[in-house]
């Protein structure tokens, strides 16, 4: 159990243009979904936290503009990067947590979706 | 930032235990110690946590010191596929809405 998926799992676009990322929690609802982004050799970097229905709050020095977040149900959060260019190549990753009274104290991990600007 | 500090690379043999110590002088007494690992091009996978108490499950045994200034994890008979970077984290937040600051983990190597 507690399955996320992210699609696509890599992704190749031209410099100026968007790329929407999806994560999904296949087995369980989650209340907060969390999107990291992880350069060669480099730990993860926190960027936001998702709620369902509401607003995402971004961590200091993340374009909220730029990185637009959606988190439309219990089970689906999106990741748009808007007018990509060669610095937003990344490995972007995301993470879920259950809803309360299923183990929240747990965050479950997406494979990760590498994006590569030209 | 984030409140761990550990190695940044260790080895050990395979088939023997693999202990990877973690700091974390500057944890609150309500913050929970993490332990995750990322095998190359994949997403975190989680491994145990634990409060203030020692826990052990399927993969791991994790031993938190008396004053919860550090921690160890404990692979008790490491494999290759156990070779990964393993990442200690101090969860910052309260039950429904925490976040998890990563650090430069350490990378542990098992040799055959």
């Amino acid at each position: 159990g507690a399955v996320v998926s992210q699609h696509p799992s890599r992704v190749i676009c031209k410099s100026g243009t968007s790329v929407k990322i999806e994560c999904r929690s296949l087995d369980f609802q989650a209340t907060t979904m969390f999107w990291y982004r992880q350069f060669p050799k480099q730990s993860l970097m926190l960027m936001a936290t998702s709620n369902e229905g509401s607003k995402a709050t971004y961590e200091q020095g993340v374009e909220k503009d730029k990185f637009l977040i959606n988190h439309a149900s219990l089970t689906l959060s999106t990741l748009t990067v808007t007018s990509a260019h060669p610095e937003d190549s990344s490995f972007y990753i995301c993470s879920a947590t259950p809803l309360p009274g299923h183990s929240t104290d747990t965050q479950y991990f997406g494979p990760g979706t590498r994006l590569t600007v030209l | 930032d984030a409140k761990t500090t550990q190695p940044p690379s260790m080895d050990c043999a395979e088939g023997r235990a693999a202990n990877l110590p973690c700091n974390h002088s500057t944890i609150s007494g309500n913050e929970y110690v993490y332990w995750y690992r990322q095998i190359h091009s994949q997403g975190p996978q989680y491994i145990i946590h634990g409060l203030k108490n020692n826990e052990t499950n399927e993969m791991a045994s994790l031993i938190i010191t008396e004053d919860r200034k550090s921690s160890t994890l404990i692979l008790p008979h490491a494999t290759l596929r156990d070779t990964a970077v393993y990442y200690c984290i101090v969860r910052v937040g309260g039950d429904s809405s925490y976040k998890l600051i990563f650090g430069s983990g350490t990378r542990l190597l098992v040799r055959p």
